[in-house]
């Protein structure tokens, strides 16, 4: 079975940091993974997707993240964060082809102090 | 768009009534997914249909959790008898027609408090 780690429950930012978020998966086969945020009171929104083809994922807002399959990994980053960036982060994983099934990370809360 | 549309918003109830959860997709999608949303557990899956057929149902907790999808425009996700363990966030979402590739499309949730 597929399971999603998110290694930071709660990371505290000032505006214009960096952000890396974690995330690692255990399934041997061919993946598809995406990020999705959640703002306060608000529903899940897909930010990227990986599933083929270059490792490195623009999304929206500013958002990039790097597929490293050896690491299993595909962290979320942006080099600079604003206010508005508070949100939770999620990291999920499906196996691709007719699987639909998405196994999601336990999130990661963002917060980013003006 | 209208988006996936989820009702109610928030449903409080006592100990051991019937609730259910309503949930209606974005058109033309024909798969749909219900999620439960909780501090100690994050997002788990709890069923999911495909062309109204469940799919893959291993995520309910428990006979006490039923969900059907008559038709292509509508999904009910029902608790009987609710206990306050089921308190969560509910999400339904839809997956238009495709592979795993597809992005889900996530309702705004409905918060559940059984007392």
């Amino acid at each position: 079975a597929q399971s999603v780690s998110q290694h930071n429950h709660h990371v505290i930012l000032s505006e214009a940091a960096s952000l890396e978020l974690g995330c690692n998966y255990s399934y041997g086969g061919t993946v598809n993974l995406f990020w999705y945020v959640q703002y306060p009171g608000q529903h899940l929104q897909l930010l990227l997707k990986y599933f083929s083809g270059d490792p490195l994922v623009k999304g929206i807002k500013g958002f990039e993240a790097e597929f490293i399959k050896s690491k299993f990994s595909f962290n979320l980053r942006k080099p600079s964060v604003q206010w508005s960036d508070t949100a939770e982060y999620f990291c999920a994983v499906n196996s691709g082809g007719s699987n639909y099934k998405l196994t999601f990370g336990k999130g990661t809360l963002l917060t980013v102090n003006p | 768009d209208a988006g996936v549309i989820q009702s109610p918003r928030h449903e409080v109830t006592e100990m051991g009534q019937e609730v259910t959860l309503r949930c209606k997709p974005i058109s033309g999608h024909n798969s749909l997914f219900w999620y439960r949303q909780t501090m100690m557990r994050g997002l788990e899956l709890l069923i999911y249909f495909n062309n109204n057929v469940p799919i893959d149902d291993s995520g309910m907790p428990e006979d006490r959790f039923s969900a059907k999808m008559p038709n292509a425009s509508f999904s009910t996700l029902k608790i009987q008898p609710s206990e306050p363990r089921d308190s969560a966030v509910y999400f339904c979402a839809s997956m238009p027609p495709g592979t795993g590739y597809s992005p889900l499309h996530f309702g705004n949730g409905t918060r559940l408090t059984v007392t």
